[in-house]
């Protein structure tokens, strides 16, 4: 059984203050890793994605993967109130042409104005 | 585009009532996906399809059917409904096994009482 796990949270930050989102995976031969941002009511919508080990940023957001130690963790600088949401972790089933996402419970931030 | 659309928005059954959730995309993706969401957990698969006339069971496939006709259309349908089955119910698309973001519909909240 493919497995991704994430704290539930709550994560409570500052406003101002960086928000560290972590996310392990089970099948040591996953490739790709997304997270996705869901606030309360809504539908999950794409935050960023990640391949290779290291980082890659996009704006506020860093996506950090180390493979060999099977966690991809997701920093928020700069936290907004805005930013209060679930994270979800979600990792691509490589099993057959599917695109089959797994996903982690989630983790609920909370940003504190 | 509309993107992915769901409807209802919202239902109440009765224990032992069927019904059908419908899901429709305008964007000529391949593969769609059903997902349920229970309060405070993550996205669990129920079925999937990765083309008209190719359907596959996800992770909780019991107590639901789903077809796919056409390329646009992937309905969800409910027989025998269970207060288990109370849930909010997302349908996603992507368009190839290289695209990275699967777009989700707004989900249907479904009570079973």
């Amino acid at each position: 059984q493919k497995e991704v796990e994430q704290n539930s949270g709550p994560l409570s930050v500052p406003e101002g203050a960086i928000a560290s989102l972590n996310c392990t995976y089970s099948d040591r031969g996953s490739q790709s890793f997304f997270w996705y941002r869901q606030y309360s009511g809504k539908s999950p919508e794409l935050i960023m994605f990640i391949y290779s080990n290291g980082d890659k940023e996009d704006g506020r957001f860093t996506a950090q993967l180390n493979k060999a130690s099977q966690y991809v963790s997701l920093l928020i600088r700069d936290s907004q109130p805005s930013d209060s949401a679930t994270y979800l972790c979600a990792v691509r089933d490589y099993g057959g042409a599917t695109n089959k996402l797994i996903f982690g419970t989630g983790t609920l931030l909370a940003v504190q104005p | 585009n509309a993107g992915v659309t769901q409807t209802p928005k919202f239902r109440i059954l009765k224990i032992g009532q069927s019904m059908t959730l419908q899901c429709a995309q305008d964007m000529n993706h391949n593969y769609m996906y059903w997902y349920r969401q229970d309060p405070g957990m993550g996205l669990k698969l129920i079925y999937y399809s990765v083309g008209a006339g190719i359907t596959d069971k996800g992770e909780v496939p019991n107590g639901y059917n789903v077809s796919r006709s056409t390329t646009e259309y992937f309905p969800l349908r409910l027989e025998l409904a269970a207060p288990s089955q109370t849930s909010v119910y997302f349908c996603a698309s992507i368009g190839t096994s290289g695209d990275n973001e699967q777009f989700f519909g707004p989900g249907t909240r479904l009570t079973v009482l």
